[in-house]
């Protein structure tokens, strides 16, 4: 069973660029969260789509939006890049939402950001 | 506020022990779950153990288990027979929400080193 993938795993963008991540889950999963992970803010909560919606947002600027199709895959996109936007940004995947034990939530290697 | 805290930046323990890492947690919610992530150097996050708010036993899974004490708002996790390969990054999370939206909370986290 093919793992969460995400693509690309590594990209260097210009300041004031914007940027797509791509996540696939696992199939058979239709939830997708997307998470920011930096040095000095740990791992933040971007958003969570299930069956396309997005049922929850973090605390990010209007800059950060994403999606999610019909076969469960998602992108996120940052506008008007900042350099504080340098961070690994991680898609996990599960196959309910809720708080039970389904989900247990499934990571991607994620996607290496690097603004210059 | 926090709403995660784990408060051993880093740990050590001797290889064959035992090491508690500790999580406190924050919420006024009755329903929410507990979990735990492994961080390995290579970045993926893999899915330890889980505690649900009304279960009223504590979680194992094999070498893990979760000392769960709901009063004190604690969820450590307890690694028996330390083994090298548990050296990584140890995240407690906490999910929390309604039928309007779920999202995750991650700790900052704790490094275990494992010492031969």
């Amino acid at each position: 069973k093919a793992g969460v993938t995400q693509t690309p795993r590594y990209l260097i963008k210009t300041r004031g660029q914007q940027v797509t991540l791509s996540c696939s889950p696992i199939s058979g999963h239709r939830s997708v969260s997307w998470y920011q992970q930096t040095p000095g803010q740990g791992l933040q909560f971007l958003f969570e789509y299930f069956s396309e919606t997005q049922r929850n947002k973090g605390n990010f600027p209007g800059r950060f939006s994403g999606r999610q199709f019909s076969n469960s895959r998602s992108e996120m996109n940052v506008s008007t890049l900042e350099l504080g936007d340098s961070a690994l940004y991680l898609c996990a995947s599960s196959t309910g939402t809720g708080i039970s034990m389904n989900t247990e939530a499934f990571f991607g290697q994620g996607t290496r950001l690097t603004v210059v | 506020a926090q709403k995660i805290t784990q408060t051993q930046p880093g740990m050590f323990v001797q290889e064959k022990e035992a090491v508690t890492l500790d999580c406190t947690y924050d919420t006024s919610d009755p329903s929410y779950g507990l979990f735990w992530y492994k961080q390995p150097s290579s970045g993926e996050m893999i899915f330890l153990i889980y505690q649900g708010s009304y279960d009223q036993q504590n979680a194992t899974e094999g070498r893990y288990s979760l000392n769960f004490q709901k009063a004190r708002k604690s969820a450590n996790l307890v690694i028996s027979a330390s083994q090298l390969g548990d050296s990584a990054m140890y995240f407690c999370a906490m999910r929390e929400g309604n039928t309007g939206g779920f999202k995750t909370i991650f700790g900052a986290g704790t490094r275990l080193f494992v010492k031969a």
